[in-house]
């Protein structure tokens, strides 16, 4: 079983909708929480962070953190064409943050 | 800043052959990393290397070694290629410090082992 496990769609929404994609992890040592996004044949870029458990929010885009239920979400709001891509998680051990775990993407298609 | 660049973009190889994947960042970053994409696998970590002339294993090591001479270069040498190595092969980099969980990513290497 991997550490990090990710539903990896393919997810598909009409523009406008919210958009929530999931990751579950098992390693409880995990205290960085990150959000990549990778568009086609391109390589990932870091869409948000969360350092232990909490919410943040950054324009339409909202990261959770449950480390109770070892459970992380992302949140999409008025999802735009432009959104459609792989959404990767990716957690962190604090102190060894150069080694990232991912889990396998999930691939969203926002539809006009 | 050129960022993180990776040559080549394609290669073919036959089994057995080997070969090395060109990585190099013009940040000063001291965290590199090397990963492998396959379809619904998502991100799976090589190996890493933490300053010049530290590397360690990540979750797939297995037929692949690097090194680290400089802070600039990370190669990933594939020794004998198999078929099962056919993937994408991203190449990344980050600060030590704080906050060194942003990493940033090559364009890829698309290798085919037939």
């Amino acid at each position: 079983q991997k550490e990090v496990e990710q539903d990896p769609g393919p997810l598909s929404v009409p523009e406008g909708a919210i958009v929530s994609l999931n990751c579950t992890y098992s390693n409880s040592a995990f205290q960085y929480f990150m959000w990549y996004r990778q568009y086609s044949r391109k390589g990932p870029e870091l869409l948000m962070y969360t350092y232990s458990s909490g919410n943040k929010e950054d324009g339409r885009f909202t990261a959770q953190v449950d480390k109770s239920s070892k459970y992380i979400s992302l949140f999409i709001r008025d999802s735009q064409p432009s959104d459609s891509a792989t959404y990767l998680c990716a957690m962190a051990i604090s102190g060894n943050t150069g080694k990232l775990i991912f889990g396998q993407g999930t691939t969203l298609q926002v539809k006009p | 800043n050129a960022g993180v660049t990776q040559t080549p973009k394609f290669q073919v190889l036959k089994t057995g052959q080997s070969m090395t994947l060109q990585c190099a960042q013009d940040m000063n970053h001291e965290y590199m990393s090397w990963y492998r994409q396959d379809p619904g696998m998502g991100l799976r970590l090589i190996h890493y290397s933490v300053g010049a002339g530290i590397t360690d294993q990540g979750e797939v090591p297995n037929g692949y070694n690097v090194s680290r001479s400089t802070t600039e270069d990370f190669p990933l040498r594939l020794l004998s290629a198999a078929p099962s190595q056919t993937s994408v092969y991203f190449c990344a980099s980050s600060y030590s410090g704080r906050p060194s969980y942003e990493q940033y990513f090559g364009p890829g290497t698309r290798l085919t082992v037939t």
